[in-house]
């Protein structure tokens, strides 16, 4: 079967740095993504990862470790504006290509 | 702005009506894709087309029928649906089949649907 966990909710202070873990289980795996959502609002990208290892994009990076079927999303120098849902993304290539979604985490930056 | 327009926004039907959702992308893309998005649950795939043909029908209900006339245009016909249809709708598109693509997807702001 086809399983993503992430956790349901995090809560973290303004300026700081907030990592969001994503475990998978999934067969004809061929990359892991992640979207921001806002409430109300529709799901946006933020990266992608098909190769083992970290990928920078200003405030945001992700990682990926393809053997221990692991992820994070890592957000340094929080923003009110983060507070969002973040959604982690396995791609499934052996099944006609499909995203298949974990049930996102709630973060919520304090100040 | 994602160029994936949804209408409409909320959508309030009882068991027995008939409604449709609209999804319209302005982006050119191939392939398009209906989600069901329910609370504290992951956004479940529902239907994938590309060119214009079904490609992915994901075990759903036959009370929810897709229809896609053209590239650009995806349609969701509601029939006699269940109270537990009441959920958040997102349309997406992608420039190609996500065998062919790296998969980014662009997402619609949803239809908010109510079942009474």
């Amino acid at each position: 079967g086809q399983n993503i966990d992430q956790p349901t909710e995090m809560t973290a202070t303004e300026g700081a740095i907030v990592q969001i873990n994503c475990t998978y289980q999934t067969s004809g795996f061929n990359g892991l993504f992640w979207y921001q959502q806002h409430a109300g609002e529709a799901p946006t990208f933020l990266s992608y990862n098909v190769l083992d290892g970290l990928e920078e994009k200003g405030r945001f990076s992700s990682f990926l470790s393809r053997s221990k079927g692991y992820s994070y999303l890592l957000l340094k120098e929080l923003q009110m504006k983060d507070s969002a849902s973040y959604l982690c993304a396995s791609m499934i290539y052996n099944q006609g290509g499909k995203l298949i979604f974990g049930q996102g985490t709630e973060l919520s930056v304090k100040p | 702005e994602t160029g994936v327009t949804q209408t409409p926004r909320h959508l309030v039907m009882g068991m027995t009506n008939k409604k449709s959702l609209k999804c319209e992308q302005h982006l050119g893309h191939n392939a398009m894709y209906w989600y069901k998005q329910s609370a504290k649950k992951p956004l479940e795939l529902m239907f994938v087309y590309n060119f214009k043909e079904q490609t992915e029908n994901n075990s759903v209900p036959s009370r929810f029928s897709p229809e896609c006339p053209n590239s650009s245009h995806l349609f969701l016909h509601l029939h006699t649906l269940q109270p537990e249809d009441s959920a958040l709708y997102l349309c997406a598109s992608s420039q190609d089949d996500l065998r062919v693509t790296t998969g980014e997807l662009f997402f619609g702001e949803g239809s908010r649907l109510t079942v009474l």
